[in-house]
């Protein structure tokens, strides 16, 4: 089946210690895109690749990068964590630009020890 | 300008009863709204949307709402089952900013048996 694989499922890190999640779709989509989610709130998008091209929110903290090495992966770099990064991120994929339907990994539970 | 405001934050419903969540937006640039339904430790999954030139869609036991002119939306679940039992975020995109989601704040719907 064609989908949005997040890995791993469960990350656990030390404070400051960088750390990294991966993301790989088989849906061959143009557009994948990074969520902060914390318990109880709705998904913040940090940053979204449309093919190559990168396009990072105005919020999103330096603290937070991403690669695309081609277009089945995506990774989420968290150079140095805090305590307040503890939250699910979710990877998401859509078709295209515009008003297309956003297909949603599993999402990486990050707990910061 | 840029916020979707979701109500109720949580609803209680009995098996077989009508759940019904509201979404107000502000920016009549957005052109795509979509729900999605979120399990606890899963992503969130499309549920159904809409475009602003139709004001009625639905898909089975779910029906979306849109009042162009009061700039609001609203998810009706008909014959909830305690399987609907989940997080539902509304949310807003247009095209012009490369479908970027802009999600209510979410709805914790339970469904008693």
């Amino acid at each position: 089946d064609a989908m949005v694989i997040q890995n791993p499922r469960y990350q656990v890190t030390q404070f400051g210690k960088p750390v990294t999640l991966s993301c790989s779709q088989t849906l061959n989509h143009n557009v994948m895109y990074w969520y902060q989610q914390k318990s109880s709130q709705a998904p913040k998008l940090l940053f979204h690749y449309y093919d190559k091209d990168f396009n990072n929110e105005a919020d999103t903290p330096d603290n937070f990068q991403s690669r695309r090495p081609n277009t089945s992966f995506c990774f989420l770099d968290i150079r140095s964590p805090g305590l307040g990064d503890a939250a699910m991120y979710l990877c998401a994929t859509s078709r295209d630009k515009g008003p297309y339907e956003q297909y949603f990994g599993p999402g990486t539970r990050l707990t910061v020890t | 300008q840029q916020q979707v405001k979701q109500s109720p934050q949580s609803l209680i419903v009995q098996k077989g009863g009508i759940s019904i969540i509201n979404c107000a937006y502000e920016n009549t640039a957005f052109d795509y709204f979509p729900w999605y339904q979120q399990f606890p430790g899963k992503g969130p999954a499309l549920l159904i949307a809409i475009r602003p030139d139709v004001s009625e869609k639905k898909e089975g036991r779910f029906t979306i709402s849109f009042n162009k002119s009061a700039k609001q939306f609203s998810l009706h679940i008909m014959d909830s089952q305690p399987g609907d039992s989940a997080t539902y975020f509304c949310a807003a995109s247009m095209t012009n900013q490369g479908g970027k989601l802009i999600f209510g704040q979410g709805t914790e719907l339970s469904v008693k048996p």
